[in-house]
């Protein structure tokens, strides 16, 4: 059972591009979480999706920042026009439940440098 | 609203000694606790979880920890480190019902020869 993927897993983008980061959990797991983690920090929660559904994006900046996780494919975190303080590691994690209690599996992250 | 302090930064330990790794979290509500474990370039692997129950806790790799409610600490140890163990620590809480994590910005465990 592979575990989460992510990818890519280095990305570089010019102030002002895009960058799409892919995540696709474990097989059978149906919710996915995002976290970006900044230098010497921990991981700051951004977003929790089920399938076709945001369930909770109360860590997503206002602007700038969407995701999603379609029926069909993977999860994607879009950052619009990024910022040099957009750099940082982000992780997905995916679970097979809800409710805190099961483990959050997490993938080996895309690491974002914005020039 | 709920935080985790992870009050070492950095611990330095020669191989072979124990070591703890310390924890403290506040939340008005019950919770659930982990120990995340980083190695570098690497996604977080989970090392143990208290759910429930026996406020002592067995993960992988020899490591275990105890839930303490007076004092709301979970704190890490392991009675013999090895040179494979350097890595950085995440302690992390959720609320019973909640589905984020709560992450403490971590302790980085440097092994001595």
């Amino acid at each position: 059972n592979a575990g989460v993927m992510q990818n890519p897993r280095h990305l570089v983008r010019r102030r002002g591009q895009e960058a799409r980061l892919r995540c696709s959990p474990m097989k059978g797991h149906s919710h996915v979480y995002w976290y970006r983690q900044l230098p010497e920090e921990g991981l700051k929660f951004m977003v929790y999706l089920q399938k076709e559904n945001i369930i909770d994006e109360s860590g997503m900046p206002k602007e700038r920042f969407s995701a999603e996780f379609p029926k069909e494919g993977p999860s994607i975190l879009r950052i619009q026009q990024v910022v040099r303080g957009d750099s940082a590691a982000y992780f997905c994690a995916s679970s097979p439940t809800s409710g805190g209690s099961d483990t959050q599996y997490f993938g080996p992250g895309t690491r974002l440098t914005v020039l | 609203a709920q935080s985790v302090t992870q009050l070492d930064s950095q611990v330095p330990v020669f191989e072979e000694a124990p070591v703890e790794l310390r924890c403290n979290y506040s939340s008005s509500v019950s919770v659930y606790l982990f120990w995340y474990v980083q190695y570098p370039n690497q996604g977080l692997q989970l090392l143990l979880k208290y759910l429930s129950g026996s406020t002592l806790v067995k993960g992988i790799n020899g490591f275990e920890a105890e839930f303490n409610k007076s004092q709301t600490s979970f704190h890490l140890r392991k009675p013999s480190v090895h040179i494979s163990d350097t890595a950085e620590y995440f302690c992390a809480v959720s609320e019973t019902g909640d589905d984020k994590i709560i992450f403490g910005k971590g302790t980085r465990l440097h092994i001595l020869p």
